[in-house]
């Protein structure tokens, strides 16, 4: 069954530094989304692409969050500077496309803890 | 802006009992509602998903239903097992507007062997 790739799925970095998360879609799905899941709440969505355009950046944190799908495939999502509020989980789901009537499908996750 | 609310957050039953989770929306104008089960740092597995003309949802021993005008969604899960101990999310989808799933906290459950 195809599943949605994370890497890593842990990650300690010290606040300042940059991190880079790696999400890699179901094949053949258009639409992926980064979500930011702090510890006891629901996700939230940080950005949505389809193909390789950005749909929604509304609630991405531009100044230090950073997301890119350059062919439209695998996404990358980027921290720099970290900092100790951005300890989450960060969760990929990939969709065949946008739309009320396509499930999303989520990854493992990556664990993200600033010190 | 569309609020979900998932009461309790957290249930503690025996092994065997069958048991009710809820979920509540406070407006009515969604596409689909969502019922996922997240293990402990683990990603989201989904569940069931009740799209707005349908009532209700089953899949082995769960039972989703959806009641639009009330705002509220249960997720039944008969005769429990230690197996389904994890959290429980539950996200509506609005219409118009940011199409984005809208989660509740979570319910976290128990099952005692």
């Amino acid at each position: 069954e195809a599943e949605v790739a994370q890497s890593p799925r842990y990650k300690i970095t010290e606040k300042s530094q940059a991190v880079a998360f790696w999400c890699d879609p179901i094949s053949g799905h258009a639409t992926l989304y980064w979500y930011r899941q702090i510890l006891g709440q629901g996700p939230e969505l940080l950005v949505q692409f389809q193909d390789e355009s950005v749909v929604d950046d509304s609630q991405l944190p531009k100044d230090r969050f950073s997301a890119e799908r350059l062919k439209g495939v695998d996404s990358t999502l980027k921290i720099q500077p970290a900092e100790l509020g951005d300890s989450a989980m960060y969760l990929c789901a990939s969709s065949p496309q946008a739309g009320p009537f396509y499930e999303q499908y989520f990854g493992p996750g990556t664990r993200l803890t600033v010190t | 802006k569309q609020e979900v609310t998932q009461i309790p957050a957290a249930l503690s039953v025996p092994e065997g009992e069958n048991l009710v989770l809820n979920c509540s929306f406070t407006d009515s104008a969604i596409y689909n509602l969502q019922w996922f089960r997240q293990d402990p740092g683990k990603g989201l597995t989904s569940l069931l998903l009740i799209q707005s003309s349908q009532r209700e949802q089953t899949s082995g021993r769960l039972n989703a239903s959806l009641d639009k005008s009330s705002g509220r969604s249960t997720l039944y899960i008969a005769a429990s097992q230690p197996g389904d101990s994890a959290t429980y999310l539950c996200a509506a989808l609005p219409q118009g507007g940011s199409e984005k799933l809208v989660f509740g906290k979570g319910t976290k459950l128990t099952v005692n062997p």
